[in-house]
């Protein structure tokens, strides 16, 4: 899951195992949640989104999942390969009419052959 | 696809150097970012723009200003550099008034000595 300080949480799993990353978000009023996945010496890249008027959103072997009530997301990683080790970040848009986004401090995905 | 780059991958300056990072966009997107990224920090944003000449500041401005004279190019500006400067910086942007996907760029690893 998320953490605040210098360490970076981290989650290794087998190859073929799903993968679950976890992240707590501090503002209720947020309608707006992305995953990114940032690999080694590049920079961030989508992975999957969802709005506040959903609680589940699929796409290529990902799946997010958003419960208002605990203030938590998720995403899942089914059939977790080599490829999918990066570090994934969560990001929330507060409603406060920023146009902005903001993130946390990010998990490490380390998967094992 | 969406092209988002900047100016130098690499840089090292000195102590009271005024520096610039220069990112570029292709796809006439009007808001632009800029975030400093430090292991177990995630992503903090220093400044934003939604439109030419029009800019905000986001949660870490101290230190640096920004510069929008072009829809597609948004600086980022060091007056004085300081050794705490020292970070990844990521440039993004997204292509709506309101909150959507963000695309990043490479990053520019920034050493100040």
């Amino acid at each position: 899951g998320e953490s605040v300080g210098l360490h970076l949480p981290t989650l290794s799993v087998q190859e073929g195992d799903n993968s679950i990353i976890n992240c707590a978000y501090s503002n209720s009023a947020s309608d707006y949640f992305i995953w990114y996945k940032q690999e080694s010496g590049k920079g961030p890249q989508f992975i999957i989104d969802i709005r506040s008027n959903m609680d589940k959103r699929q796409g290529q072997r990902v799946t997010v999942l958003l419960n208002k009530t605990v203030k938590h997301l998720s995403l899942q990683i089914a059939a977790t390969q080599p490829g999918d080790s990066a570090v994934y970040f969560c990001a929330e848009s507060p409603d406060t009419g920023r146009r902005a986004l903001t993130f946390g401090s990010g998990t490490r995905l380390q998967v094992q052959p | 696809d969406v092209k988002v780059t900047q100016s130098s991958r690499y840089l090292v300056k000195r102590t009271g150097e005024k520096v610039f990072l220069e990112c570029v966009q292709d796809m006439d997107h009007e808001n632009m970012f800029w975030y400093r990224q430090d292991p177990g920090l995630g992503l903090r944003l220093i400044y934003f723009s939604y439109d030419v000449k029009m800019k905000e500041k986001g949660d870490i401005p101290e230190g640096y200003s920004v510069s929008r004279e072009k829809k597609e190019r948004f600086s980022l500006i060091l007056e004085s550099a300081s050794t705490n400067q020292t970070s990844m910086y990521l440039c993004a942007s997204s292509p709506s008034g309101s909150i959507d996907e963000q695309y990043f760029g490479p990053g520019t690893r920034l050493t100040v000595t």
